[in-house]
């Protein structure tokens, strides 16, 4: 079974700040990992995603992150924090086994941005 | 521009009513998700199909709630009766095989007074 614990429900930042979201994740299997933004009342837009090769993944927005073995994690930066970053963003993680492509979401973490 | 498509937006019902919310999957789709989004539980996954054929739908509460897929584009979540506590966005997503992301559709926001 895999699981995806998010720390920190609420984040502040103050506009032009580094933003650092985190996320751990637990998988009986390599794991396939996924940042999503969601914007009010939207459905989930993709940020980036993590599946094999480089561990360092570059997304939309200017956002990055980092797969981390070692520490379990895939912790979501960006260097400069802009107002329209402000959102929930979810952390996800799926299985690589084929056939089970079935993603389970964090609770979420709703950034805001500081003027 | 190619999307997944959830009718309706909305939809306020009386307690006891059938619900019944629509989707369609980005055309060349093979793999349909459905999940349930509330303050309490976050994102839960109710229903899982690849290829239109249920794979899992452990998610879902079997007794009022059921998933099919009709043809390659509709997929169909239906409630029966639906009460209170199924107040909730649903989603609704479709992606390809193996483990490329999926793509959400704009959501259903269902109340049930």
């Amino acid at each position: 079974a895999q699981s995806v614990t998010q720390l920190g429900s609420h984040v502040s930042v103050s506009e032009g700040a580094l933003v650092l979201l985190r996320c751990n994740y637990s998988s009986s299997v390599p794991p396939y990992l996924f940042w999503y933004v969601q914007y009010p009342n939207q459905g989930l837009q993709l940020l980036l995603k993590y599946t094999t090769g480089a561990t360092l993944v570059k997304g939309i927005n200017g956002f990055e992150a980092e797969f981390k073995k070692s520490e379990t994690s895939f912790h979501l930066t960006k260097p400069s924090a802009h107002m329209s970053d402000a959102a929930e963003y979810f952390c996800a993680v799926s299985d690589s086994d084929f056939g089970n492509e079935k993603l389970t979401f964090g609770t979420g973490t709703r950034l805001t941005i500081i003027p | 521009d190619a999307r997944v498509t959830q009718t309706p937006r909305h939809k306020v019902t009386e307690m006891g009513q059938e619900v019944t919310m629509r989707c369609q999957p980005i055309l060349g789709h093979n793999t349909v998700f459905w999940y349930r989004q509330t303050m309490m539980q976050g994102l839960e996954l109710l229903a899982y199909f690849r290829n239109r054929a249920p794979l899992d739908d452990s998610g879902m509460p079997k007794d009022r709630f059921s998933a099919e897929m009709p043809d390659a584009t509709l997929a169909t979540l239906k409630i029966q009766p639906s009460e209170p506590r199924d107040s909730a966005v649903y989603f609704c997503a479709s992606g390809r095989d193996l483990n490329t992301e999926a793509f959400f559709g704009q959501g259903t926001r269902l109340t049930v007074v």
